[in-house]
């Protein structure tokens, strides 16, 4: 089974563009979760979406959006980028097991705004 | 302060000693994840516990919700062991809040 794939894996832009992040979870999986990792601010929760609905957010600005296909993939915005959005964007899809939740993360997407 | 802390920050060991790493929360949780963050940024999910104690391999976890305090212990430590060891809990809402993670180093 192929792990959870984000895409691009790095990306370059300057303030002010907007980017759009792809998340494409484990088969099967019907939550995505993203995160912002920082050096200064550690891993941040961004949102979560279940079945095309935003399920939680978490506080940031509204210039941080998401969305959910029906087929589960999950795109991530960012518009009028600022230089403090440099960072690694992780996304994660997840699974109820017997033991519980089970998280499953990307590589991420190592964001740089110029 | 924030509502996850992690100790120690930082921490060196030597090849086969048993390693203690801590997290203390301070809100109303439903469960609590272990994870480990290698250098480039891959995150492995180690456990998720809501009580008790689990075992994988090397790997113990412990969590006791009314002292809101969990461990995570690395028996027969290896240098392969040497990544980021981050604790992150389900709150309110099902949002994850991490903890500032604990650099291990095992040397050989």
């Amino acid at each position: 089974k192929a792990g959870v794939t984000q895409t691009p894996r790095y990306l370059i832009k300057t303030r002010g563009q907007q980017v759009t992040l792809s998340c494409s979870p484990i088969s099967g999986h019907r939550s995505v979760s993203w995160y912002q990792q920082t050096p200064g601010q550690g891993l941040q929760f961004l949102f979560e979406y279940f079945s095309e609905t935003q399920r939680n957010k978490g506080n940031f600005p509204g210039r941080f959006s998401g969305r959910q296909f029906s087929n589960s993939r999950s795109e991530m915005n960012v518009s009028t980028l600022e230089l403090g959005d440099s960072a690694l964007y992780l996304c994660a899809s997840s699974v109820m097991g017997q033991g519980g939740e089970k998280l499953f993360f990307g590589s991420g997407t190592q964001l740089s705004v110029l | 302060k924030n509502e996850v802390e992690q100790s120690p920050q930082n921490l060196t060991a030597q090849e086969g000693e048993f390693i203690t790493i801590n997290c203390s929360y301070s809100v109303g949780i439903s469960a609590l994840h272990w994870l480990q963050q290698h250098p480039g940024g891959g995150i492995v999910s180690l456990f998720m516990l809501s009580s008790g104690k689990k075992k994988h391999g090397r790997l113990i976890a412990t969590i006791n919700i009314q002292e809101k305090h969990s461990s995570l212990h690395i028996t027969a430590s290896h240098p392969r062991d040497s990544a980021v060891y981050i604790c992150a809990v389900i709150g309110s809402g099902s949002r994850l809040t991490f903890g500032e993670g604990t650099q291990l180093t095992v040397n050989p």
